[in-house]
């Protein structure tokens, strides 16, 4: 099966630039998951949606982030005006279902940096 | 808040040396643990994981790992170590918090 699709894969900006990540998941995962990973860290939770709606957030910085799912399938995360601290991989997951017991997959990631 | 923490930030091994990544999580209720894998150049993938039942579990390419309750940790071990585990190796709590990874470099 086709695994998580992410791009771009790199992405080099300006601070205070805006810039967009898309991820297409898994078909027929309803859980898809947007992580941040700061080098030298593990990956930061930033975003659950469960079909088109969103479990969780709340490491979501909604100053500047946003996310969305319309159609429940695939998403676009958004940094708006990006900051030097934004640089990091971000990481798109998709698993059948939102508890804790169904494996995540994972996509390559989006490697940002932000100059 | 769950937290995770990571006993080595980079472990070199050689050949045929036995491994064991220390891990150990904060929160004290019912956990399901796991162990990810990030080999060079690839996405992270699953390695094991415990939800209940026996606390030594088996993962992939002959790793386990122990949950040992009263101290709070899911240690990962490895008997013989190869060159082809040199990777980055994250322990994760419910799933959703991560520790910050140990970097394995195997020596062959």
């Amino acid at each position: 099966e086709a695994g998580v699709a992410q791009s771009p894969r790199y992405k080099i900006i300006e601070k205070r630039q805006s810039v967009a990540f898309w991820c297409n998941p898994i078909s027929g995962h309803a859980t898809l998951y947007w992580y941040q990973q700061i080098l030298g860290q593990g990956p930061k939770l930033l975003i659950q949606f469960q079909n088109n709606g969103v479990v969780d957030d709340s490491q979501l910085p909604k100053d500047r982030f946003s996310a969305e799912r319309l159609k429940g399938v695939d998403s676009t995360l958004k940094i708006q005006p990006a900051k030097l601290e934004d640089s990091a991989v971000y990481l798109c997951a998709s698993s059948l279902g939102w508890d804790t017991t169904y494996e995540q997959y994972f996509g390559p990631g989006t490697r940002l940096t932000v100059t | 808040a769950q937290s995770v923490s990571q006993h080595n930030h980079h472990v070199i091994l050689s050949e045929a040396a036995s491994l064991e990544l220390g891990c150990n999580y904060s929160y004290g209720g019912t956990v399901n643990l796991f162990w990810y894998v990030q080999y060079p150049g690839q996405h992270l993938q699953l390695l094991l994981k415990y939800f209940s039942g026996d606390p030594l579990v088996k993962g992939i390419k002959g790793f386990e790992a122990e949950f040992i309750k009263s101290k709070f940790s899911f240690n990962l071990r490895k008997p013989s170590v190869q060159w082809s585990d040199t990777a980055e190796y994250f322990c994760a709590v419910g799933n959703f918090v991560f520790g910050p990874g140990t970097r394995l470099s195997v020596l062959p």
